[in-house]
């Protein structure tokens, strides 16, 4: 089947700057995506979502972009704290509500 | 909300043993949904349940594992037997019924040796 994937799988940055994670995704009929947060030891979070007639949605110091044509999603975090530490990933769904989960990256954030 | 619980938290067993894992939804959800999540293949949907109802199992490894849901607010996964390479973290999730907001419990982590 078709797959989410991301381009990165470690970020790493210093605390106070801006971080984007990107994310690909492959099948064009996605009309929902999703970014969540996994935390060491826990399940992943809902952190923000965008549907396909969007291409930007803001949240609380996050912001992610959606570029249908090259089929491209990316999480920006502002100011960056050590608590954003986790792995992120990108979902998408093409309207079953079963969302398909990307691979994940680790975000490291330096005091 | 106490959101969604899962139990055990971590589980050792050696291969050949029945392993149950055990899910509580969130009150008022009726879809449930059971992950298997490792480092190689990232989370993998296993079974999804609507009002207690599989829905799809196409994504259950094999006929070793099997997923109940005889109420509203109880699932099981069960694996029989184990082997070492189900070693994973399994997550139940629950979410209102066709609609994404999907809460996550802590998971379990299963090792079996």
């Amino acid at each position: 089947g078709e797959s989410v994937g991301l381009h990165l799988p470690t970020l790493s940055v210093q605390e106070g700057d801006n971080s984007i994670i990107n994310c690909a995704y492959s099948n064009s009929a996605s009309d929902y995506f999703i970014w969540y947060k996994q935390e060491s030891g826990k399940g992943p979070q809902f952190i923000i979502d965008i549907r396909s007639n969007m291409d930007k949605r803001q949240g609380q110091r996050v912001t992610v972009l959606l570029n249908k044509t090259v089929k491209h999603l990316s999480l920006q975090i502002a100011a960056t704290q050590p608590g954003d530490s986790a792995v992120y990933f990108c979902a998408e769904s093409g309207g079953s509500y079963i969302p398909t989960f990307g691979r994940g990256t680790s975000l490291i954030v330096h005091p | 909300d106490a959101g969604v619980i899962q139990s055990p938290r971590h589980e050792v067993t050696e291969m050949g043993q029945e392993v149950t894992l055990r899910c509580k939804p969130i009150s008022g959800h009726n879809s449930l949904f059971w992950y298997r999540q490792t480092m190689m293949r990232g989370l993998e949907l296993l079974i999804y349940f609507n009002n207690n109802v599989p829905i799809d199992d196409s994504g259950m490894p094999e006929d070793r594992f099997s997923a109940k849901m005889p109420n509203a607010s109880f699932s099981t996964l069960k694996i029989q037997p184990s082997e070492p390479r189900d070693s994973a973290v399994y997550f139940c999730a629950s979410s209102p019924y066709k609609d994404y907001g999907y809460t996550f419990g802590s998971g379990t982590r299963l090792t079996v040796v």
